[in-house]
């Protein structure tokens, strides 16, 4: 079985300030990894995933995530918050077996930037 | 053409009605993907379309019916359904050169 755990329901962060959202995961053999952000109302936007190589992978949007095998964490961070960042941002995870996939998503962050 | 298209945008049935949600993808991908999510929850698969065949079926109760006439085209059936079955339906598809699976903006579904 593979599980995502997003130990934060909300995090607020300032303009500015640099932020992280938490995302630890548990699958057996190589982890497909991913970020998605939600809008109110809205389907889920790609950020970032993680396949295989440099263990920090950039996104959109300015974002980037560093995948830590022994800690098996895959942790959203960016350098400078905006305003328009605040949303709802699901960590997800996969075998990547393509056409057989299963993407199981960690329970949500809520992030809220505050001016 | 990058994106996945969801009709209706909102729909509202009553128990008895049959209705159907459609989704539509010209980036070529041969994966598509059904997904139910409820408020302030993540989304939860319920079907995956491979090449046009079912591949997986979560379980999900029978008066949700799936069909995938084409490569680019994805519909949901829905029949006799219950109002704890309101909630986002949310259709993805994705290729094997990229892995990440690319959602449509949803159907928010109302059952009475």
């Amino acid at each position: 079985a593979q599980s995502v755990a997003q130990p934060e329901d909300q995090v607020n962060v300032a303009e500015g300030n640099p932020l992280t959202v938490k995302c630890t995961y548990s699958v057996s053999g190589n982890p497909y990894l991913f970020w998605y952000v939600q809008y109110p109302n809205r389907g889920l936007q790609f950020l970032l995933k993680y396949i295989t190589g440099d263990n920090l992978v950039k996104g959109s949007y300015g974002f980037e995530a560093e995948f830590n095998k022994s800690q098996t964490s895959f942790h959203l961070k960016k350098p400078s918050a905006l305003v328009s960042d605040s949303a709802l941002y699901f960590c997800a995870v996969s075998k990547g077996n393509f056409g057989n996939e299963k993407l199981t998503f960690g329970t949500g962050t809520r992030l809220t930037i505050i001016p | 053409d990058t994106e996945v298209t969801q009709t209706p945008k909102h729909l509202v049935m009553g128990m008895t009605n049959k209705k159907s949600l459609k989704c539509e993808q010209h980036m070529g991908h041969r994966a598509m993907y059904w997904y139910k999510q409820k408020a302030k929850k993540p989304p939860e698969l319920m079907f995956v379309y491979s090449y046009e065949k079912l591949s997986i079926n979560e379980s999900v109760p029978s008066r949700f019916s799936p069909e995938c006439p084409n490569s680019s085209l994805l519909n949901l059936h829905l029949h006799a359904l219950q109002p704890e079955d309101s909630a986002l339906y949310l259709c993805a598809s994705s290729t094997p050169s990229y892995n990440e699976q690319f959602f449509g903006p949803g159907t928010r579904l109302t059952v009475l």
